[in-house]
């Protein structure tokens, strides 16, 4: 499978604590973006790489939210004392960097669930 | 930047019935649109795509055509299965160009229910 893998697939966890989701992109892909998606919601963008780089954050990732790739190739995404408006389903996405090119493949998800 | 307009759902149909969903979006420049579909409990999946004005996408028997005239990508298929639940995102790029190139903003999906 050469797809976008996330993992975990789901997490459950207290208000306080704080999660590490990791996401591995397409191996050819230099792009890799973090989308937030709420209940009934289309998904929204919060973060971009373009290999190790962080080139932009959306205002929806506050301070708790932090976000790495340190080789350009996985990422990582991590909240820091979750609050139950932190449950959402978090999608990983990558992308080539071919001139134009502009579809993003998506991995399956992780859901998170704060209680 | 640009924005998307998605017809609110849900749609219910049965089985063989022809399908619309509505997308119509505003742009600066003439950007690639996309639509996506979520299975439940998965993630997006790319469904079809279209590039330039005038150019139609298909796959899976959906179909969508790139209509400047009318800045819309509405979504068709003929007939439509159970199988094809879903929940169907018109997308296309927030912005054009520069360094957040790439970076997609949706609509808020429309959740499709194909009864037999």
């Amino acid at each position: 499978d050469t797809g976008v893998s996330q993992d975990p697939r789901h997490k459950i966890t207290k208000r306080g604590q704080n999660v590490t989701f990791r996401c591995d992109p397409i191996s050819e892909h230099n792009r890799l973006y973090w989308y937030r998606q709420t209940l009934g919601q289309g998904p929204e963008f919060l973060t971009y790489f373009q290999n190790e780089a962080q080139l932009e954050k959306s205002r929806l990732l506050s301070d708790r939210f932090s976000a790495e790739r340190p080789k350009g190739s996985f990422s990582t995404l991590e909240i820091q004392r979750t609050e139950q408006g932190d449950s959402a389903m978090y999608l990983c996405a990558s992308s080539p960097k071919r001139r134009l090119e502009e579809t993003q493949y998506f991995g399956p998800g992780t859901r998170l669930l704060v209680l | 930047g640009n924005s998307v307009t998605q017809m609110e759902g849900p749609v219910t149909l049965s089985e063989e019935a022809f399908l619309t969903i509505n997308c119509t979006y505003t742009a600066t420049g003439y950007p690639s649109l996309f639509w996506y579909v979520q299975y439940p409990g998965e993630g997006l999946q790319l469904l079809l795509k279209a590039t330039k004005a005038d150019d139609k996408g298909s796959n899976k028997g959906f179909e969508a055509t790139y209509r400047k005239e009318t800045t819309s990508f509405h979504l068709e298929k003929g007939s439509v299965q159970v199988s094809d639940s879903a929940v169907y995102f018109c997308a296309l790029p927030r912005e054009a160009g520069g360094t957040s190139y790439g970076k997609l903003t949706f609509g808020q999906g429309t959740i499709l229910t194909v009864h037999p």
